[in-house]
């Protein structure tokens, strides 16, 4: 079955630096989204994207994130300066555009800024 | 706004017996309701889903969700519970259609006893 593959897994940073987290959705999907998973905390969601630009994004995505398809396969976030509370589990999720599509999501990056 | 509750922060049970997680829901419109389990170090997996028709749904590995509109609930069950059925669950709402962002709830962390 299809996946979505993240990449790195894990992530360590300083505060302060850029970091890009990696996904490849699956193939066919057209809607994409990053997620995160702060330790203990619920899963929330960051930014969806559909056709080359994105379709909505939560308070938590401010001007140090963005997105981008650099090409026909992968999904990138970066973060610009990293801040300590950056410190989370990302996931990337892709959905089919059909209506009754669910997302499927990645196994995640662990991002730990020190 | 859209939320979701899952009452059970922790929930213990023994291998064999019947496991129900709870989950509530607010949405103004029909809601598409999912549940995802998370192991250890893993992403998120879809288990079942519901966007309409018969109340009760059927997943993967043995698990039932039933969807209960006067009462804003989708609740996970399984009559028997294995001993790798312990994970994190949780419970999320979407918008039908679209890119069908997904509120999650806190989660609910299962723990099998042998």
């Amino acid at each position: 079955e299809p996946e979505v593959t993240q990449t790195p897994s894990h992530q360590v940073t300083q505060m302060g630096q850029e970091v890009i987290l990696r996904c490849v959705p699956i193939s066919n999907h057209l809607y994409f989204y990053w997620y995160r998973q702060i330790l203990g905390q619920k899963v929330e969601f960051l930014v969806s994207f559909y056709n080359n630009e994105i379709s909505e994004k939560s308070e938590i995505f401010d001007d140090q994130f963005s997105v981008e398809r650099p090409d026909g396969s992968n999904f990138t976030l970066k973060i610009r300066s990293t801040k300590l509370e950056d410190s989370a589990m990302y996931f990337c999720a892709s959905k089919g555009d059909s209506q009754n599509s669910p997302l499927h999501f990645g196994n995640g990056t662990r991002l730990t800024v020190t | 706004a859209q939320s979701v509750t899952q009452p059970d922060i922790h929930i213990t049970v023994s291998e064999g017996a019947s496991l129900e997680l709870r989950c509530n829901y607010s949405y103004g419109a029909t809601p598409y309701l999912f549940w995802y389990v998370q192991s250890p170090g893993q992403g998120l997996q879809l288990l079942l889903k519901y966007f309409s028709g018969d109340t009760l749904v059927q997943g993967i590995k043995g698990f039932e969700a039933e969807f209960k509109r006067s009462q804003s609930s989708f609740n996970l069950r399984k009559p028997s519970v294995h001993w790798s059925d312990a994970a994190e669950y949780f419970c999320a709402v979407g918008a039908s259609g679209g890119y069908n962002k997904l509120i999650f709830g806190a989660g609910t962390r299962l723990a099998v006893h042998p």
